[in-house]
């Protein structure tokens, strides 16, 4: 079984400054996808990043980078330069070997960027 | 280029009515997932279809069933709806073992 644990119900942060989102994650799959999304007030679920878990490097995206550390089994998200517009419901999601392509989602952080 | 479109975006039922959600993937995609959001939640997953075919199924009981056409458009049905049934319905479509691409999602409501 898959599980996403996200420990930060919400998170508030000053405009412009750099914001770490928390995820874990546990697998029995010898292989597996880690995926970020954003998901604003309308619902979309927006796909922002994503790290296989054997890409050697960690993945980025634009100002969205990936922390991601193997042994710890952690996949944190970093926003560089936070913007208003960055407010939302964050999701860390899982998906396993070929087989199990579902997504398993974590609870989400609600952030908050503050003028 | 149209992403993925889901209707209708919002409904209303009452317990024991059923249900018809509807999806058209993006363009190019053949693989459709279904994932039920309750308010405060992430996304659970139902099932996923490829090939007219329900490829994978979670931890959903029998009311929760599908389609998948061969345009590759899919329905959600849900049968003698209860109010836990209430949430945001997602629709997502990939192709093998692609990028997943969700729509913005039916929110049903059952009074």
């Amino acid at each position: 079984a898959q599980k996403i644990t996200q420990t930060q119900p919400g998170m508030f942060v000053q405009e412009k400054e750099a914001v770490t989102l928390d995820c874990t994650y546990d697998t029995s799959d010898p292989s597996y996808g880690l995926f970020w999304y954003k998901q604003p007030s309308s619902g979309e679920m927006i796909f922002l990043i994503y790290q296989g878990s054997y890409d050697q490097q960690n993945a980025t995206e634009g100002r969205y980078s990936l922390n991601f550390q193997k042994a710890r089994k952690s996949a944190n998200l970093v926003i560089s330069a936070s913007q208003l517009g960055d407010s939302a419901m964050y999701f860390c999601a899982m998906r396993g070997d070929f087989g199990n392509e579902k997504l398993t989602f974590g609870t989400g952080t609600r952030l908050t960027i503050i003028p | 280029d149209a992403g993925v479109t889901q209707s209708p975006t919002h409904l209303i039922k009452t317990r024991g009515q059923q249900v018809t959600l509807r999806c058209s993937p993006k363009s190019g995609h053949d693989t459709v997932s279904w994932y039920q959001q309750a308010l405060g939640q992430g996304p659970q997953f139902i099932f996923q279809y490829y090939e007219e075919e329900e490829r994978q199924r979670g931890n959903f009981p029998d009311r929760f069933s599908g389609h998948q056409f061969p345009n590759y458009s899919s329905e959600l049905n849900v049968n003698a709806l209860l109010l836990g049934d209430s949430a945001l319905y997602l629709c997502a479509s990939s192709s093998t073992a692609g990028e997943l691409f969700f729509g913005e999602g039916s929110r049903l409501t059952v009074l």
